[in-house]
């Protein structure tokens, strides 16, 4: 099970923001995050842990291992309003944490 | 370019069948997994199952096994995901996505990641 907080994050852009995924047993490094804007499909940000996927902008950083894990966004650009997820791919089925909702304040 | 197009929207009667599509092109089909996930409404995201073109390798989500099939036509370079009787509990948002790149083998535990999406196919079951 993936746990990710807050649930929702008030902010404003330009401002930093840190997304925490905690996972039940350890999931090693094996863990991406996606983003997830209504109306669009899912955007792959990090892989395992802590790699960019291509094109990503560097303000998006990943890090931890095991159980901790954690999101960053740097400077809040006004697209970056948006639902993010967590994914283990440790264990079948993969699964998605419930997300976390950047809001804008 | 790299292209994930899926079919349209679908309003059908519980109890009916249906096969969404995913359509791809730009790269070789057989080479990479193919997953499907869906948002079932007011929820978040959930991997129903992948597949790998190449040899029909496929996983799928305990809840979901026997309730859906997913597969490839390597001809048309197409994935498929398919209900044999929807309920009104598969209402929702299915998207089909593209494995990031060629793993170090073709096992699904070196898929580390799905950067190609389609644009999401809403299935809406109703009476």
């Amino acid at each position: 099970v993936l746990t990710q907080s807050p649930a929702t994050l008030s902010l404003s852009p330009g401002e930093g923001a840190t997304l925490s995924c905690r996972a039940g047993q350890s999931v090693i490094n094996y863990l991406a995050w996606y983003q997830h804007i209504p109306g669009q499909p899912p955007r792959l940000l990090i892989y395992d842990a802590s790699k960019r996927a291509a094109g990503i902008p560097a303000r998006f950083s990943g890090r931890g291992s095991g159980t901790d894990f954690t999101l960053s966004i740097s400077s809040l650009e006004p697209e970056d309003f948006a639902v993010y997820y967590c994914q283990q791919r440790l264990n079948w089925p993969w699964t998605f944490g419930q997300g976390t909702k950047v809001e804008i304040k | 370019e790299v292209q994930l197009v899926q079919s349209g929207a679908e309003v059908k009667k519980p109890g009916e069948s249906l096969k969404i599509s995913c359509k791809t092109s730009g790269y070789k089909f057989s080479d990479y997994w193919i997953g499907w996930v869906r948002q079932l409404p007011g929820k978040g995201l959930e991997w129903m199952g992948i597949i790998y073109p190449g040899d029909s390798d496929t996983r799928y989500r305990p809840s979901v096994r026997g309730q859906v099939t997913i597969s490839a036509d390597k001809s048309t370079s197409t994935a498929f995901l398919q209900w044999s009787s929807l309920k009104a509990s598969d209402n929702g948002m299915y998207y089909c996505a593209r494995q990031r790149q060629i793993g170090a083998s073709n096992s699904w535990y070196d898929v580390d990641g799905f950067a190609l999406w389609g644009q999401g196919t809403m299935v809406i079951v109703s009476s």
